[in-house]
C-alpha cells in the first residue's frame, strides 16, 4: 500500500503562513488531495488534484506538488483553520490517506 | 443539494455483523460512486471500499472477505456489511461520494456513525 507521511503537529500564529507536507512512499502523479477535520465532523474537501480548490474553500488555502512530496498552504492563517489536515491519494489501489497533521494556534 | 446519512447501531457485539446504510440525496447512484471510510476513535482516515456507479465493487484487500458493499439505487441506498467484528473495528464509519471529474476524490461525506465493538 502507499504510504503518505505527514508530520504530526504544528503550531502558528493567526496570519501566519503554514506549510503541511505529505511524502508518498511511491509516486500518485497529481492524484493527491487534501481534507480539513475538525473535531467530531466529518472531513471536508479542501484541495482537489494537488493544487485544484474545491468549491467553496477560501483562496486562503493552496496546494502543490506532484510525484511522491506534495504540500498544503494556509496564507494566512486564521482561528478558525484550527483542525487536522489529512492527505489521500487516490493513484495507487487502495486508497490511502494520511495519518494527519494537528494543526493549533498559538 | 447533496447529502448523505449513515444509519446504523451504535453497539455491536464481538464476532457479530454489522450493517451501516448510506442514504443519499441530491445526486443519483448510477451517475457518482459512494464508498466507505472508518476512522478508529483518535486515528485517522481508512478507506474500506466503493461501490461504483456502474454497481461494481471494489474492497480494500485488510478487511480480506470479511466485508461486502451493495446498493439499492431504486432507494438511493448502498449497504456495508462487514461480518466478525473485532474491538479494533470501534470507529466511526463514513460514507462519501467519490466524483471523477478531474481526479477522483471525495467531494461529499456523510456526518458518520460511531460504531462500538463490545465484549
Amino acid at each position: 500500500d502507499t504510504v503518505l507521511t505527514q508530520s504530526p503537529a504544528l503550531a502558528v500564529s493567526p496570519g501566519e503562513r503554514v506549510s503541511i507536507s505529505c511524502r508518498a512512499s511511491e509516486g500518485v502523479n497529481s492524484y493527491m488531495h487534501w481534507y480539513q477535520q475538525k473535531p467530531g465532523q466529518q472531513p471536508k474537501l479542501l484541495i482537489y488534484k494537488a493544487s485544484n480548490l474545491a468549491s467553496g474553500v477560501p483562496a486562503r488555502f493552496s496546494g502543490s506538488g506532484s510525484g511522491t512530496d506534495f504540500t498544503l498552504t494556509i496564507d494566512p492563517v486564521e482561528a478558525d483553520d484550527t483542525a487536522t489536515y489529512f492527505c489521500q491519494q487516490s493513484w495507487n489501489d487502495p486508497y490511502t490517506f494520511g495519518a494527519g497533521t494537528k494543526l493549533e494556534l498559538k | 443539494q447533496v447529502q448523505l446519512k449513515e444509519t446504523g447501531p451504535d453497539l455491536v457485539q464481538l464476532t457479530q455483523t454489522l450493517s451501516i446504510t448510506c442514504t443519499v440525496s441530491g445526486f443519483s447512484l448510477t451517475t457518482y460512486n459512494v464508498h466507505w471510510v472508518r476512522q478508529p476513535p483518535g486515528k485517522g482516515l481508512e478507506w474500506m471500499g466503493a461501490m461504483w456507479n456502474g454497481g461494481g465493487t471494489d474492497y480494500n484487500s485488510a478487511f480480506k472477505s470479511r466485508l461486502s458493499i451493495s446498493r439499492d439505487t431504486s432507494k438511493s441506498q448502498v449497504f456495508l456489511k462487514m461480518n466478525s467484528l473485532q474491538t479494533d473495528d470501534t470507529a466511526k464509519y463514513f460514507c462519501a461520494r467519490l466524483t471523477n471529474y478531474g481526479g477522483y476524490y471525495f467531494d461529499y461525506w456523510g456526518q458518520g456513525v460511531m460504531v462500538t465493538v463490545s465484549s
